[in-house]
């Protein structure tokens, strides 16, 4: 099984609808992020945790929210969906006391608003 | 500001070295990230520089020069596997990384 896993992996759905995508982790680690990869650009941060009682607005949350549920689950929320919100969905984890900060990726969520 | 810039596609052979670069400009840094990507999958974590030089682990190396804002990738004995996205990234000043948008490598036989 996977240590990073995102659920659902593959979701289409019509502007306007409500939609979450849920993250959970089983490596222990206190840092969770969610980005949004699109083609010909970078990843960017929507929004990230620190701590269970720790929320951040990342380069791009407008549109998006987030609940962080327990230390091993962080879920993003689109209010309302629409078109351009149309991308690839990567939660990841760091460990707080690893000099590198890497990253760990779930598998990602490819969504599709209509 | 943030700016990170990488070739948007590169093509190599089979056997032979490709090196990958990127370039970026901020006024904070606490380091430079590789990660690969193949097509479809999550990134995966290739290598870490925050100090200027080379770092070699095994068929894959990467360089670093604080000055210059310039890191490279090298590959050597490419294999078919190495087909992939290579993403650059360096962390800021805030400890948040920011990414290029990737280098997209094919392997010719």
């Amino acid at each position: 099984d996977a240590d990073v896993t995102q659920t659902p992996r593959n979701r289409i759905t019509k502007t306007g609808k409500r939609i979450m995508l849920e993250c959970s982790q089983t490596k222990g680690h206190d840092r969770m992020y969610w980005y949004r990869q699109d083609p010909g650009l970078g990843l960017r941060l929507i929004y990230y945790s620190f701590d269970v009682k720790d929320i951040n607005k990342g380069e791009i949350s407008d549109g998006y929210s987030v609940s962080r549920q327990a230390q091993a689950k962080f879920s993003l929320s689109l209010e309302s969906a629409i078109p351009n919100q149309t991308a690839l969905y990567f939660c990841a984890t760091s460990d707080t006391y690893r000099d590198t900060g890497e990253l760990f990726f779930g598998e990602g969520s490819r969504l599709t608003v209509l | 500001g943030q700016n990170i810039d990488q070739p948007t596609e590169m093509t190599a052979t089979e056997g032979a070295i490709v090196q990958i670069n990127c370039t970026y400009q901020t006024s904070g840094f606490n380091g430079l990230f590789w990660y690969q990507q193949h097509a479809g999958e999550a990134p995966t974590f290739l290598s870490y520089n925050v100090l200027d030089g080379l770092e070699e682990k095994g068929r894959f190396s990467s360089f670093l020069s604080r000055s210059k804002g310039y890191s490279y990738l090298l590959l050597k004995e490419l294999q078919m596997k190495d087909s992939a996205s290579y993403l650059c990234a360096y962390m800021d000043s805030n400890y948040q990384l920011i990414w290029g948008a990737g280098t997209k490598l094919i392997i010719k036989p």
